[in-house]
């Protein structure tokens, strides 16, 4: 079975200041990581993702995932924190075969101005 | 190009009561997906659909939850009767196929409360 954790269900960051955001998973087999943002009212918007290659994935809003197997980590990076970034964040893991969703239990990022 | 449509919105009912939401996919989107929501977690998958088949209802309580897509676009998702552990966000994606790495779109919820 696979899960994700995110620690942290409310972050507090300064504007202008760094946004980071940690999900570790559990995966016997070789995991597909994604990033989803979800505003108030709005439905689910996918960040990014990590399939296979690159390491580094760049998604939209300037956010960035790096996976590291070694530590079984997919966090994410944002360098200046923006007023519009206040959402809640979840990280989800799937992989080859199967494309049901797990997903984290979120975080709350709030942006102080 | 349209995004997931999702009906009503906002559901409240007393529990035993039956209740029923709506989905209609991105057109041309082959699989769909509903999610339960509880507050404070993350979505939970219930069904998968490839067209009008189901993929995946291990997650589903089949003894009060039920879900249909006839003709392999609209789908509902009915709950009979309903439990006060029912409150919360049913969310309903799609994604054009069902390889692992499709990304699933979603619609924006009905958010049910459970009296």
């Amino acid at each position: 079975a696979q899960s994700v954790t995110q620690l942290g269900s409310h972050v507090s960051v300064s504007e202008g200041a760094l946004v980071l955001l940690r999900c570790n998973y559990s995966s016997s087999v070789p995991p597909y990581l994604f990033w989803y943002v979800q505003y108030p009212n709005q439905g689910l918007q996918l960040l990014l993702k990590y399939t296979t290659g690159a390491t580094l994935v760049k998604g939209i809003n300037g956010f960035e995932a790096e996976f590291k197997k070694s530590e079984t980590s997919f966090h994410l990076t944002k360098p200046s924190a923006h007023m519009s970034d206040a959402a809640e964040y979840f990280c989800a893991v799937s992989h080859y075969g199967n494309n049901r969703l797990a997903f984290g239990k979120g975080n709350q990022v709030v942006v102080i101005p | 190009e349209a995004g997931v449509a999702q009906s009503p919105r906002y559901k409240i009912i007393e529990k035993r009561q039956s209740v029923a939401f709506w989905c209609n996919p991105i057109s041309g989107h082959a699989t769909l997906y509903w999610y339960q929501q509880i507050l404070g977690q993350g979505p939970k998958l219930l069904i998968q659909f490839q067209n009008n088949g189901v993929v995946d209802d291990s997650q589903l309580p089949k003894d009060r939850f039920s879900a249909e897509r006839l003709k392999g676009v609209d789908s509902t998702l009915k709950i009979q009767p309903a439990k006060l552990e029912d409150s919360a966000v049913y969310l309903c994606a799609s994604s054009l196929e069902t390889t692992s790495t499709d990304t699933q779109y979603f619609g924006p919820g009905t958010r049910l409360t459970v009296l």
